[in-house]
């Protein structure tokens, strides 16, 4: 089946810090989604890109889909305390009529105050 | 809006036990639902997808007899976990779609299951 490769698996920043992470297919997608999973918590979705070169902000958090639509990523601006949790990005796949969305296997972010 | 129940919460049984997981929407209709594992600091895993009024549609390697899927309804999906055993432990979580391609999945809050 189709995967979305998500990088890093862990990142460790210091409160402030910057912290990105990267999603890559090796198709192309019909659109990607982001969602956050706090401690203990369920995922959340945060945001939907659907344009080729899409750029879309949430306060500190940047979201970008590439020209191919093969890749995504999300930038977190001066880290806090509450951005700690597991972000994950799901691509959409289309193909015979049929729809897929695929999650990566997360980022696991911590912030250290 | 967009509000997923997940019931119950959590389940602690003896190995053997069925147990029946229930997904509802509250404030909206849910044409999909999604069932997912998901393991300790793992990502999820997809294990099945229900439409309403329709058989599931399982993913290579679940097994369609042990874990059975009913979407009778807009707002309500069941997982029966069936005979279950120590290996079935695990965090399952359910997610539903509205209308429309391509929609985002709103999540339930998860069923921690634990067999003794």
């Amino acid at each position: 089946g189709q995967q979305v490769m998500q990088i890093p698996q862990y990142q460790h920043v210091q409160e402030g810090e910057d912290f990105t992470t990267y999603c890559n297919s090796s198709t192309t997608l019909s659109n990607i989604q982001w969602y956050k999973q706090r401690p203990g918590g369920h995922p959340v979705f945060l945001i939907q890109l659907v344009k080729s070169g899409e750029v879309k902000k949430q306060k500190r958090l940047t979201f970008q889909f590439g020209e191919a639509k093969k890749n995504s990523s999300l930038h977190i601006t001066a880290t806090q305390t509450t951005d700690v949790g597991t972000y994950f990005c799901a691509g959409l796949y289309s193909g015979a009529g049929s729809y897929q969305l695929t999650f990566g296997k997360g980022t696991k972010l911590s912030v250290i105050p | 809006g967009a509000v997923v129940s997940q019931h119950p919460s959590r389940v602690i049984c003896k190995s053997g036990t069925s147990v029946k997981i229930e997904c509802r929407s509250l404030d909206f209709q849910a044409t999909t639902m999604f069932w997912y594992r998901q393991f300790p600091k793992k990502s999820l895993m997809l294990m099945a997808t229900s439409n309403e009024g329709s058989k599931a549609t399982y993913e290579q390697g679940v097994e369609k007899d042990k874990f059975l899927i009913n979407h009778a309804s807009l707002t309500l999906s069941t997982l029966t976990v069936t005979s279950a055993h120590p290996e079935d432990s695990s965090f399952y979580i359910c997610s539903a779609t509205g209308t429309g391609i391509g929609q985002p999945q709103h999540f339930g809050d998860g069923t921690r299951l634990s067999i003794l």
